[in-house]
């Protein structure tokens, strides 16, 4: 799987977007972008994935670069309950078999 | 999205002691199920990967004969921690993983173990 680059750490208002990026520039052709985020204590939840397109749920909205080199995670509403861990992977999809690999991911907090 | 469960949520035990965890898929047949690690402030890391009725293949560095993995059905995985000690502390988390779901991973609550 190809490797990922996140901030560290961010901070966001409360009903402010966040955005959360991610640099995955050895990214494969069959490699999907997939987030997770993991509020504290708890197991990783899944947020979203793609592969090429900007893809959007009622969770949040994915936008890859047209050179796929790149994507951000958008929380267009940002909520005090939106403050966890944000783990980006890039990994082969259905049908492949990968290692599921988590890196440090990004820490959020969202503020009043 | 499909729902994996995990027991119990936390154990305290003594040290020299073995400590069972379940993760179970509640509505799907999982296939394959992973089980991870998670210290303090730390990221997931992956331990063993099982595949049902077949013997798990662990990461490296992680001891297959202190940490025991059954997988025995496609909705049942055991993890159990044999002998624990203090530095076996940890969160543990399974996730599981069915052919027919593209692959998804869907992510059990987690055990949190501490070991007195």
């Amino acid at each position: 799987d190809a490797k990922t680059t996140q901030p560290t750490s961010m901070d966001c208002a409360e009903g402010r977007a966040a955005n959360l990026p991610c640099n995955h520039s050895t990214i494969s052709g069959n490699e999907y972008v997939y987030w997770y985020r993991q509020i504290h204590s708890q197991g990783p939840q899944y947020i979203i994935h793609g592969l090429k397109n900007n893809e959007t749920n009622e969770m949040a909205s994915l936008i890859i670069t047209e050179d796929r080199k790149s994507s951000t995670l958008i929380l267009p509403h940002a909520t005090l309950r939106d403050t966890a861990v944000y783990y980006c992977i890039v990994r082969v999809g259905a049908g492949g078999s990968y290692i599921p690999t988590f890196g440090r991911g990004t820490s959020l907090i969202v503020h009043p | 999205g499909a729902v994996v469960s995990q027991h119990p949520s936390w154990v305290i035990c003594k040290s020299g002691t073995s400590v069972k965890i379940e993760c179970r898929s509640l509505d799907f047949q999982a296939t394959t199920m992973f089980w991870y690690r998670q210290f303090p402030k730390q990221s997931l890391m992956l331990m063993a990967t099982s595949n049902e009725g077949s013997k798990a293949t662990y990461e490296q560095g992680v001891e297959k004969d202190k940490f025991l993995i059954n997988h025995a059905s496609l909705t049942l995985s055991t993890l159990t921690v044999t002998s624990a000690h203090p530095e076996d502390s940890s969160f543990y988390i399974c996730s599981a993983r069915a052919d027919g779901l593209a692959a998804e991973q869907f992510f059990g609550p987690g055990t949190r173990l501490t070991v007195l």
